[in-house]
């Protein structure tokens, strides 16, 4: 059964220091990795996608790698904002399939 | 910048009764998504459809649900007769291009409450 699991559940860090969330999935055959944002109350906002060949991609202060050999995933998140506070999910899709299997996030909240 | 957008953002209604929740996708658009998200539990995918049809459907989108795109720019689920587990926040997704590799918008949500 294809599976995606997160940790921490949840993580509070201070206002402009880096953390970084982990993702570690069991689906086959792999097609590729995305990352998510969802802010509460709201529909997720893409932030990576990444196919087997990638190990690493960035946008902005968010850079996500990918091992394929050991099925793991991080978000690494640079000088947090208040505004980073949300729900960050790992979703993993396989080759010839639509359908998103998505993990169950890890809630951070940003302190001032 | 073009979105997703989904209609109405709350929706109460009784059990047994029947329910049809809106999005209208992004212009430009083939392929549509329909996921849910009970409270404090991961998203779930419930159906794709591509080309008046349905691509795909998970074990949740029961005889229950339907999906239609009754005109050029709406996409809408129907739930027949709704039960109290049916009560959670339903997202509407398109995408431009098919496959595993496509790059799913999601909408804001619509919050189905079943009393």
């Amino acid at each position: 059964k294809n599976q995606v699991e997160q940790s921490p559940q949840s993580l509070i860090i201070l206002e402009g220091k880096n953390c970084t969330l982990q993702c570690n999935y069991t689906v086959s055959p792999f097609s590729n990795l995305r990352w998510y944002k969802q802010d509460t109350g709201r529909g997720p906002v893409s932030l990576t996608i990444m196919t087997f060949s990638e190990n690493t991609k960035s946008n902005g202060r968010y850079t996500a790698t990918l091992d394929a050999d050991t099925k793991q995933s991080s978000l690494h998140i640079t000088a947090s904002q208040l505004s980073d506070s949300a729900s960050y999910i790992c979703v993993v899709s396989v080759v010839g399939n639509e359908k998103l299997t998505f993990g169950t996030g890890t809630r951070l909240t940003i302190i001032p | 910048e073009p979105e997703v957008t989904q209609t109405p953002s709350h929706q109460v209604t009784q059990m047994g009764q029947e329910v049809i929740l809106r999005c209208v996708p992004i212009s430009n658009h083939l392929y549509f998504y329909w996921y849910r998200q009970i409270l404090g539990q991961k998203v779930e995918f419930l159906v794709s459809f591509y080309n008046n049809e349905i691509s795909e459907k998970s074990e949740i989108f029961d005889d229950q649900f339907s999906v239609e795109r009754p005109d050029g720019s709406n996409f809408t689920l129907k739930i027949r007769s709704t039960k109290l587990e049916d009560s959670a926040m339903y997202f509407c997704a398109s995408s431009g291009r098919g496959g595993a590799n496509n790059e799913q918008f999601f909408g804001p949500g619509t919050r189905l409450t079943v009393l």
